[in-house]
């Protein structure tokens, strides 16, 4: 069975801050981790993914994310945030025996101007 | 730009009036999912097709059902929509099943029963 977990409900930080969003997995096999972003009444928008290779993974408006397979963490970061970053962020894993996406249970961050 | 839509992206429906939701992707994808997200919390799969290929989750109750017509649409349908199917319902898609496949969303259609 594939599960994630979000230990922080919520994220604060000041604008120009670095900003952390933690993630860890369980996965039976090799996972394949993604980050979504969700605005109030939106649908999720897919940040990035890890597959394989480079453990540090660029995605879009400036995110990255560090996948450590030792501590099976996918920690969600940017360097500096901004208050548009403020929102919903899900963590999401598969692994190979399964089609389906499993979901963490989401951190909402507030960036403070 | 390639997407995925939705409509409408907000319906009021009464109780026990079937509804049904709309989703439309000009992506090509093979495969299409319905999600049910509620308050903020994570979302729950429905269903979904590989191709005509139709796959409902075991705890999907019966009260929810999906066409899929042609490779571009696939519809929610509600047939009997209690207070508790309140929710955002999100559509989305992804090339194939393959498990590094990403799964793009369209922006939800926001579900009220009165």
């Amino acid at each position: 069975a594939q599960s994630v977990a979000q230990p922080e409900d919520q994220v604060n930080v000041a604008e120009g801050n670095p900003l952390t969003v933690k993630c860890t997995y369980s996965v039976s096999g090799n996972p394949y981790l993604f980050w979504y972003v969700q605005y109030p009444n939106r649908g999720l928008q897919f940040l990035l993914k890890y597959i394989t290779g480079d453990n540090l993974v660029k995605g879009s408006y400036g995110f990255e994310a560090e996948f450590n397979k030792s501590q099976t963490s996918f920690h969600l970061k940017k360097p500096s945030a901004l208050v548009s970053d403020s929102a919903l962020y899900f963590c999401a894993v598969r692994d190979i025996n399964d089609y389906k996406l499993s979901f963490g249970a989401g951190t909402t961050v507030t960036v403070r101007a | 730009d390639a997407m995925v839509i939705q409509n409408p992206r907000y319906q009021v429906t009464q109780f026990g009036k079937p509804v049904t939701l709309s989703c439309s992707q000009t992506l090509n994808h093979n495969v299409m999912y319905w999600y049910q997200q509620k308050s903020s919390q994570a979302p729950k799969l429905l269903f979904h097709y590989y191709d005509k290929d139709f796959n409902n989750e075991a705890d999907t109750p019966d009260n929810f059902q999906s066409r899929r017509p042609n490779t571009s649409f696939c519809f929610l349908d509600i047939r009997s929509p209690g207070l508790g199917d309140a929710a955002m319902y999100l559509c989305a898609t992804s090339r194939g099943g393959q498990p590094t496949d990403t799964q793009y969303f369209g922006p939800g259609t926001r579900l009220t029963v009165l």
